[in-house]
C-alpha cells in the first residue's frame, strides 16, 4: 500500500540555519507529492508540490525535488526564520482520492 | 476567492451525543474530503465526495458518516460520540475530479468530547 515516512521531530535550529526535513514514500504508480505546513492553532496550508519525477516544487524559500529513484521528497530551506516554526507534513496523492500523510515534523526556530 | 470554511470552529459534546460538522468548499470545487487529526494518530482520511457521491472511505466505524449536497457543501456526522472522537476535523476541497491535485484545507472544527 501507499505510505509516507518523514523524520521525527522536533527539529530545533537557530535562525538562518539550513533546514532539511526528510520524506520518503512508498506508492504504486506515479503519485503527486506535497508538503503542507500547519501553524499553531490553524489548518493546513499547501507549501509546495510536485506532480512528476524530477519536478522541483518551491515556495517562500522552501524547495523539494521529486526523486523517483530514491522515492524521496526532502524539504529544504537555505536560511530559516523564527516565523518558519510550525509543523510540516509530507503527503502523497495517488489515484484513490485521498492524501496519505506522514506523521509530521515539528520545527522550532530559535532567534 | 473565499477559502474553505468550516462551522462550527469549536464544539463541546458529551459521550453518547451526536454531532454534525459543516464544510463549504472553494467556489467551483466539487471534491470535498474530510480528515481527522489527533496527537496520537496524526492525520487520518475519513471520506471523499465528488458530485454528491462518496468515492472513497477511510477505516473508521460506521458512526462516522458524511454527505455532500448539490452545491458541493458537505456535512459529516458522528453519532454516539466517544471520548476518542475528540480531535480536529479538517475539510479540504479540490478542483481536480481525478483526486490527484492540490487539496485546500479549512481551519478545522475542534471537537471535544467529555
Amino acid at each position: 500500500g501507499n505510505s509516507v515516512t518523514q523524520m521525527e521531530g522536533p527539529v530545533t535550529l537557530s535562525e538562518e540555519a539550513f533546514l532539511t526535513i526528510n520524506c520518503t514514500y512508498t506508492a504504486t504508480g506515479y503519485p503527486s507529492l506535497f508538503w503542507y505546513v500547519q501553524y499553531p492553532g490553524e489548518g493546513l496550508q499547501l507549501l509546495l508540490k510536485a506532480t512528476k519525477a524530477d519536478d522541483k516544487g518551491s515556495n517562500k524559500g522552501f524547495e523539494a525535488t521529486y526523486r523517483k529513484e530514491t522515492t524521496s521528497f526532502h524539504l529544504e530551506k537555505g536560511s530559516v526564520q523564527v516565523s518558519d516554526s510550525a509543523v510540516y507534513f509530507c503527503a502523497l496523492s495517488a489515484s484513490n482520492y485521498q492524501l496519505i500523510w506522514g506523521a509530521g515534523t515539528k520545527l522550532i526556530i530559535k532567534p | 476567492k473565499a477559502g474553505v470554511t468550516q462551522t462550527p470552529r469549536y464544539l463541546i459534546k458529551t459521550r453518547g451525543q451526536q454531532v454534525t460538522l459543516s464544510c463549504s468548499p472553494i467556489s467551483g470545487h466539487r471534491s470535498v474530503s474530510w480528515y481527522q487529526q489527533t496527537p496520537g494518530q496524526g492525520l487520518q482520511f475519513l471520506f471523499e465526495y465528488f458530485s454528491e457521491t462518496q468515492r472513497n472511505k477511510g477505516n473508521f466505524p460506521g458512526r462516522f458518516s458524511g454527505r455532500q449536497f448539490s452545491n458541493s457543501r458537505s456535512e459529516m456526522n458522528v453519532s454516539t460520540l466517544e471520548l476518542g472522537d475528540s480531535a480536529l476535523y479538517l475539510c479540504a476541497s479540490s478542483l481536480d475530479p481525478a483526486g490527484r491535485e492540490t487539496q485546500y484545507f479549512g481551519p478545522g472544527t475542534r471537537l471535544l468530547v467529555l
